[in-house]
């Protein structure tokens, strides 16, 4: 069974360039998940949807970070502009409501120069 | 508000000895409780998770937990560590409600395995 898949795996930029990172969480799922892991703060997480709908955005850090999900399937994160300390692994992750298990894919590994 | 403390950040343990991962959690209800394994470059894996029921829950790998209400503790153990249970180690607490299971981790135990 596939996983959650994420990408790009890795990525480099300059800062000021928008970043998006993509996310296909496991079929069947209704439940996405966006973190954020660094050294200094652990695990963080950024925003929920359910249904497709944003449930809890509070973990968003700041204007510069939007998150859609335009249907079952996808979704995105977007940085815009980009800061070195945005420089983090983003996880994505999804669940069955009913189920109560949280399935992470394997990060989005960003790096802001 | 949830919350998860793991007292240890780092633990060196010899291959074949015991493990124990210390876990002690903030719920005003009654939690749902995972554990996790990161191993480098990765991402998370559940080792396992309690729910409700018997409080010695088995995992894979050979791991098992054990909640402990009175100890608000959901310690993490394993018999006889191998070389490749070296990784990151986070333990985890989530909301009870249907449609709102966000997880709050603790800060992660790095385990590492000497010969």
């Amino acid at each position: 069974d596939a996983g959650v898949i994420q990408s790009p795996r890795h990525e480099v930029t300059e800062m000021g360039q928008e970043v998006t990172l993509r996310c296909k969480p496991i079929s069947g799922h209704n439940s996405l998940f966006w973190y954020r892991q660094t050294m200094m703060r652990g695990l963080e997480l950024l925003i929920y949807f359910n249904n497709n709908v944003p449930i809890d955005d509070s973990g968003m850090p700041e204007d510069r970070f939007s998150a859609k999900m335009p249907n079952a399937s996808f979704s995105t994160l977007k940085i815009q502009p980009s800061e070195p300390r945005d420089s983090a692994v983003y996880f994505c992750a999804s669940s069955w409501d009913r189920g109560n298990t949280i399935y992470f894919g394997e990060g989005s590994w960003l790096t802001v120069v | 508000a949830q919350s998860v403390t793991q007292p240890d950040i780092h633990i060196t343990v010899s291959e074949g000895a015991s493990l124990e991962l210390r876990c002690n959690y903030s719920y005003g209800a009654t939690p749902y409780l995972f554990w996790y394994v990161q191993s480098p470059g990765q991402g998370l894996q559940l080792l396992l998770k309690y729910f409700s029921g018997d409080t010695l829950v088995q995992g894979i790998k050979g791991f098992e937990a054990e909640f402990k209400r009175s100890q608000s503790s959901f310690n993490l153990r394993k018999p006889s560590v191998h070389w490749s249970d070296a990784a990151e180690y986070f333990c985890a607490v989530g909301a009870l409600n249907f449609g709102n299971e966000k997880l709050t981790f603790g800060t992660g135990t790095r385990l590492t395995i000497i010969p």
